[in-house]
Order: C-alpha cells, then structure tokens, then sequence
C-alpha cells in the first residue's frame, strides 16, 4: 500500500493569505497525485489532477506543484469559499487518500 | 453531463452484506479509459478509497479491504454494483460513487449514501 500523509493536519488563515499544504507518499507516485476540496455535509469536489493541472473551472488562485513523493498545494489568496477539508489522493498503485487538512478561518 | 446516484439499504445488521447500485448517466463503461470507483467517509474522518472498475472489467480493490469486496458492472443498465461481505459497525460511513476521468482523478462523485452498521 502506498501511503500519504498530509501536512498540516489544520490550519487558521485569514482571507487573502496564501497558504500551502503539503502531501508526501510512501513511495513515488510519479505525477499520478490529485487534490480535492471538501466542504462540511458535501461530497468532495476536484482542484488539481495529474500533480499539477487545474480542473476545469477552478479558480486559478488554486495551484500545485510536485512529482515523485513530494507535492504541494497552493492557494495564493485564501477567498471565504476556500475554507473546507482539502484531501490529496494517488492512483499510481490503486489508490489511496490522505488524512485531509482542515482549513479553518483564523 | 455525467451523473451518480447511488442506492441501497440505509441501516445493516453487523455480519450482513452490503449491496449498493450505482446508477450512472452521461458516459459508457464500454468506452475505453472509462472506470467507476467506490469510496467512503466515516463520520468526521477522511476519505477512504475502496475499489475501481475498469471499463475492460479489469478491478482494483483496496488491499486491507479485498477479501470483502466484489463489483459488478452492467454495462447495459448503466449500473455498478458493490457488494461488502461481513458488515461491521466501524463499516459506518457515507459511500460514494464516483467517476474516473481520463485523467485518472475522480472527476465526478455522486451524492452520497449514509450505511450505518447496527444491530
């Protein structure tokens, strides 16, 4: 199994920061991560695929970077919408998740 | 515009099957690349991943939950069915259906079904 661990598992930001949360796997999952955003009662929605390219319709404020084992998401201005659970996931070997970052208003 | 619905029993007893049907419009799992995942959500925990299948009926299935799990597709009913053996009460969770793109994300969930395990 490939594991993935988020950092941090919370965080308190203000609208307008910009903020970075981070996902590292057990093993390399090439470029095969992605990024979803959960908001409280909601099924989870798409951000980023393929390590790096924004899904369609996404605010462009939403960007990641990373391959391999190491990768980040960026949002460059928080906006009141962006605070909910973020979740990164790999499907290089199956598939697994994350243990989500929960983004909280500061 | 592609859809999900999933559908089954809300409450199980513990030791019972779990049968869910996913229900889905929009995209053929004849298509080539096309792929129906299962995942679920304990109450305020993290998402779990679970099982994938692939339009070539080709499945994948998490490796600590394998022993339990089956899908099914059928094409022509535009339908995936899954099925959990062995229902425990830490089986409580929302189970999602959900579309894999060709970008092999999960680019289309649907609503969410609540399953609780309780005698």
């Amino acid at each position: 199994d490939i594991q993935m661990t988020q950092s941090p598992s919370s965080l308190s930001a203000s609208v307008g920061d910009r903020v970075m949360i981070t996902c590292r796997a057990s093993q390399t999952v090439s470029s095969y991560l992605h990024w979803y955003q959960q908001k409280p009662g909601k099924a989870p929605t798409l951000l980023i695929y393929a390590a790096t390219t924004l899904h369609s319709g996404v605010p462009s404020r939403f960007s990641a970077s990373g391959s391999g084992t190491h990768f980040t998401l960026t949002i460059s201005s928080l906006q009141p919408e962006d605070f909910a659970t973020y979740y990164c996931q790999q499907s290089y070997s199956g598939s697994s998740f994350g243990q989500g970052t929960r983004l909280e208003i500061k | 515009q592609i859809t999900l619905q999933e559908s089954g029993p809300a409450l199980v007893k513990p030791t019972q099957t779990l049968t869910l049907t996913c229900n889905f419009s929009g995209f053929s799992l004849t298509t080539s690349g096309a792929g129906v995942a299962w995942i679920r959500q304990p109450p305020g925990k993290a998402l779990e991943w679970l099982a994938l299948i692939y339009w070539d009926d080709d499945k994948r299935y998490s490796p600590s939950l394998a022993s339990r799990l089956t899908l099914t597709k059928y094409t022509s009913k535009s339908q995936v069915v899954f099925r959990m053996t062995n229902m425990d009460p830490v089986d409580t969770a929302t189970y999602y259906c959900v579309h894999r793109s060709m970008g092999d994300a999960f680019d289309v969930w649907g609503q969410g079904l609540m399953v609780t395990v309780s005698s």
